[in-house]
């Protein structure tokens, strides 16, 4: 299964409302997580089954969709916020990953 | 607290071998299913290889299969990934994770080691 993000990279402030999208090649139902990784550091998980919040994770983070289009939105762009987000399919293996998008300071 | 770490990285030849090791701990290892993922310097996110709990299915991406092998010991609460016929394009930060999911359920990755750095290279 093919994951597909956009944008690839995008600039944008401090107390934006952004959204990234993620598109599956075939319909995974709500098996989707989305990560969250800075430089140097490992991948943290921030949603799964779609829309679920991982235990911890800031409520400006929400996830959206099911079948094979889905959405990350952050409500409030905060600072720590400027990272590459990646979208997973965990419905079948082998399991994929988006090729990620990197969010940056305008 | 849940706690994974990676070892076994190095430099190597093109066509050798290199085995990878992980150690848990702060959790109940043998219940959930463990993955290596691999970033190559600059790149996205990769899935390697999966194991189910009790070791009752393994899986690997095309891009490894029939020259990787993932197991795992739960008495000693380890993850393993031998690696065999190795080429540049594996050369990468490989990370342990832990999924989510209990049992046969599968979720995302909750969990992630530091990474342990492999460089194939001449």
């Amino acid at each position: 299964i093919r994951m597909t993000q956009s944008p690839s990279s995008f600039s944008a402030s401090t107390g934006d409302r952004v959204t990234i999208s993620c598109r599956a090649s075939q319909g995974i139902s709500s098996y989707l997580a989305w990560y969250q990784q800075t430089p140097g550091k490992a991948p943290k998980l921030l949603i799964h089954a779609a829309s679920t919040l991982q235990s911890g994770v800031p409520s400006r983070f929400s996830g959206s969709g099911s079948g094979t289009d889905f959405t990350l939105t952050i409500s409030c762009l905060q600072s720590e916020d400027f990272a590459t987000y990646y979208c997973q399919q965990y419905y079948s293996y082998p399991r994929t990953f988006g090729q990620g998008t990197k969010v940056e300071i305008k | 607290e849940v706690h994974l770490v990676e070892s076994g990285g190095d430099l190597v030849q093109p066509g050798r071998s290199l085995r990878l090791s992980c150690a848990a701990s702060g959790f109940s290892f043998g219940d959930y299913a463990m993955h290596w993922v691999r970033q190559a310097p600059g790149k996205g996110l990769e899935w390697v290889s999966g194991i189910s709990w009790k070791s009752g299915s393994v899986d690997y991406a095309d891009s490894v299969k029939g020259r990787f092998i993932i197991s795992r010991d739960d008495a000693k609460n380890s993850l393993e990934l031998q690696m065999h016929s190795l080429t540049p394009d594996d050369s990468a930060l490989y990370y342990c994770a832990k999924d989510r999911g209990r049992y046969s359920t599968s979720s995302g990755f909750d969990c992630w080691g530091l990474g342990t750095l492999v460089t194939v290279s001449s």
